[in-house]
């Protein structure tokens, strides 16, 4: 079965970068999305289709995807954006598969 | 606005069987792919399965393969997740989400508040 990995933790100082890493083979050739979920509440789609973002996600919330890896870059990273990241796609074989989430923490 | 509503969660026996519930409103429900997600406490997220606009084509975890059947009517606004045989690692939130496009292709742009389960002896 398809498998995507994403590392458990990432932190960053407020203002600056933050970027969240999503592995799986030939992840390329798929597309990707990307969730947000703060504690209690429910997951919210902050990127779709590798780079677009849906209305209401601020234009520093950005996401790419090229080979093996997607990412999603959070640009000038506020205290609001601390939250459980997901990266997620679809296979043919597997259907809709999750990644195992990256909790972001704005020091 | 969109809203989803899931109902049907609370506690069970292994083996034993539940039904859930998606009320949809705020748009067109036959227009669009649903899916349901669960989280188990403290845990990531986990499709479930899926189901296209018009019921043609369904989806399933390998882990509720068998044992779990998806459905909608489209005439209620409805979706439904009827799980036979259950097993204590199928406790979690059960969400139900929207995808952006007719098919199950995730992607899931509106959420539910979710309803839990728990399975217990």
């Amino acid at each position: 079965s398809y498998e995507l990995t994403q590392p458990p933790s990432v932190s960053v100082s407020p203002g600056q970068t933050a970027s969240i890493t999503c592995s799986g083979d030939k992840l390329g050739d798929k597309y990707v999305c990307w969730y947000q979920q703060k504690p209690g509440q429910s997951p919210v789609l902050v990127i779709y289709q590798d780079s677009k973002r849906p209305s209401g996600i601020p234009e520093r919330i950005s996401g790419s995807n090229s080979g093996n890896t997607a990412t999603l870059t959070i640009s000038g990273t506020q205290a609001m954006d601390e939250a459980d990241y997901y990266c997620q796609a679809w296979d043919s074989s597997t259907g809709v598969v999750f990644g195992g989430g990256t909790k972001l923490t704005v020091l | 606005e969109v809203q989803l509503v899931e109902s049907g969660g609370g506690v069970m026996r292994p083996g034993g069987s539940l039904r859930l519930s998606c009320a949809a409103s705020g748009f067109t429900f036959d227009d669009y792919g649903m899916s349901w997600v669960r989280q188990a406490p403290g845990k990531g997220l986990e499709w479930v399965s899926g189901i296209n606009w018009n019921g043609g084509s369904t989806g399933y975890a390998d882990s509720v393969k068998g044992r779990f059947t998806i459905s909608r009517d489209n005439a209620k606004n409805s979706l439904y997740l009827q799980m036979n045989s259950l097993r204590a690692e199928d406790t979690a939130l059960y969400y139900c989400a929207r995808d952006l496009t007719q098919d199950i292709v995730g992607a899931m742009g509106d959420w539910g508040q979710g309803t839990l389960v728990t399975v217990s002896s």
